[in-house]
């Protein structure tokens, strides 16, 4: 009864360094969702998909790529990674039926150097 | 901009005691409300929600206050207890983007024994 996982748990890069972060959730969820979380900030959205292909973008998603790769998989994508993109990041997964609550993993840690 | 606002980055409260959080909202579009828990190290996880066709949503301990006209939810915790320590994410969605569900930044809740 995994819900949602993510990988990797904490990840140190340097300032240009490229990196993905994979998300998997096996509650057979329609929605999608890549939030990060600063102090004092609460949880902004990075980016979501509504469904398999499908992704929009959310409240801040300067910087990051994502890829719906099937309806379980939802990875993010820092190209280049800056500074300001350290962060704790959290996947979250959640179906129409449930009225959008949403289900959450355990996070990753990041911090660019 | 918030649309979501938590004014109290913390609040203490003794064991047994009621414990109130309070939220605030700026678009009239949201039409659904939801409270999320977050310990530490941990992703959230979903508390209570609310319709706006409601006022009052009760679930064992937690309770939730809606007042549209004034654009504020409450959560409403009684009796508080030490496990109830904890970020609580006040969030919203509104019906016109179904899937963005905006966080508010959250307040951290101390409950003494």
């Amino acid at each position: 009864n995994a819900g949602v996982t993510q990988t990797p748990k904490f990840q140190v890069l340097k300032t240009g360094q490229s990196m993905t972060l994979q998300c998997a959730q096996d509650m057979n969820h329609n929605s999608m969702y890549w939030y990060r979380q600063d102090p004092g900030m609460g949880l902004r959205l990075i980016y979501y998909s509504a469904s398999e292909g499908t992704t929009d973008k959310g409240e801040v998603p300067n910087g990051y790529n994502v890829s719906r790769l099937n309806k379980r998989e939802f990875s993010l994508r820092l190209e280049s990674a800056a500074p300001s993109q350290t962060s704790v990041y959290f996947c979250a997964s959640s179906d129409r039926a449930s009225y959008n609550e949403q289900f959450f993993g355990p996070g990753t840690r990041l911090t660019v150097l | 901009d918030q649309q979501v606002k938590q004014n109290s980055p913390s609040l203490s409260v003794q064991e047994g005691r009621i414990s109130i959080l309070n939220c605030d909202y700026t678009n009239s579009m949201f039409d659904y409300f939801l409270w999320y828990k977050k310990y530490p190290a941990e992703g959230p996880t979903f508390l209570i929600s609310i319709s706006s066709i409601k006022d009052k949503n009760e679930d064992g301990r937690f309770t939730v206050f809606l007042n549209k006209s004034a654009k504020h939810l409450s959560l409403h915790i009684v009796p508080s207890q030490p496990g109830d320590s904890a970020v609580y994410f006040c969030a919203a969605r509104a019906k016109t983007s179904y899937d963005k569900v905006i966080f508010g930044p959250g307040t951290s809740l101390s409950v003494i024994p």
